[in-house]
């Protein structure tokens, strides 16, 4: 199947950016997306980026796709004690969502 | 915003019960609706696929016979883990298809004892 990776641990102090990397497998992909899981709770979609663009900003958020690397990165400029959590890149293929092993961001005061 | 209820957040039960989940889109008909299951510090594993009025398509290694899923409306899918184990404890997360996006439930985590 699809394989989608990314790397496991980002640690950052607080106000500084943090970029969440991600590489994916299927250049067939439509939209690409990041998602947030704080503990216990489910994913909360943050954005998402469709396959033709390169570039997407929403506030403190920017989504970067290198379509010929099949590099992803989702950059949190300022990060907040409260996007503590765990990253999760995923591409959709026909509907159906493979999901990267997620990266988990600690910020520290 | 669109969302996705599940159902319960939690369950515990015995060995050989069965435990049905269910997940509803509470305001947007989704006619696709996805089931994952989450291991401990892995990542979400697709489990199956479920189509309203038609059979679900499971992933390979998934055993349909023991993950019943059903989705009998446009609004609704359950998923029924069958004579559960301690192996099937697991936190399971459902999604449906909205427009462009995918929302999920909060997650149900069952505990087999």
């Amino acid at each position: 199947g699809e394989d989608v990776e990314q790397s496991l641990f980002l640690s950052v102090r607080e106000g500084d950016s943090s970029v969440i990397n991600c590489t994916y497998t299927d250049s067939s992909s439509t939209y690409l997306y990041w998602y947030k899981q704080e503990p216990g709770a489910g994913l909360q979609l943050l954005t998402y980026i469709f396959s033709n663009m390169d570039m997407k900003q929403d506030q403190r958020l920017t989504v970067l796709l290198n379509k010929k690397d099949k590099h992803l990165s989702l950059r949190i400029a300022d990060t907040q004690t409260g996007d503590s959590a765990i990253y999760f890149c995923a591409e959709d293929n026909f509907n159906k969502f493979y999901f990267g092993s997620g990266t988990k961001l600690n910020v520290k005061p | 915003g669109a969302v996705v209820s599940q159902h319960p957040s939690w369950v515990i039960c015995k060995s050989g019960t069965s435990v049905k989940i269910e997940c509803r889109s509470l305001d947007f008909q989704a006619t696709t609706m996805f089931w994952y299951r989450q291991f401990p510090k892995q990542s979400l594993m697709l489990m199956a696929t479920s189509n309203e009025g038609s059979k679900a398509t499971y992933e390979q290694g998934v055993e349909k016979d023991k993950f019943l899923i059903n989705h009998a409306s446009l609004t609704l899918s359950t998923l029924t883990v069958t004579s559960a184990h301690p192996e099937d404890s697991s936190f399971y997360i459902c999604s449906a298809a909205g427009r462009e996006k995918l929302f999920f439930g909060s997650g149900t985590q069952l505990s087999v004892l």
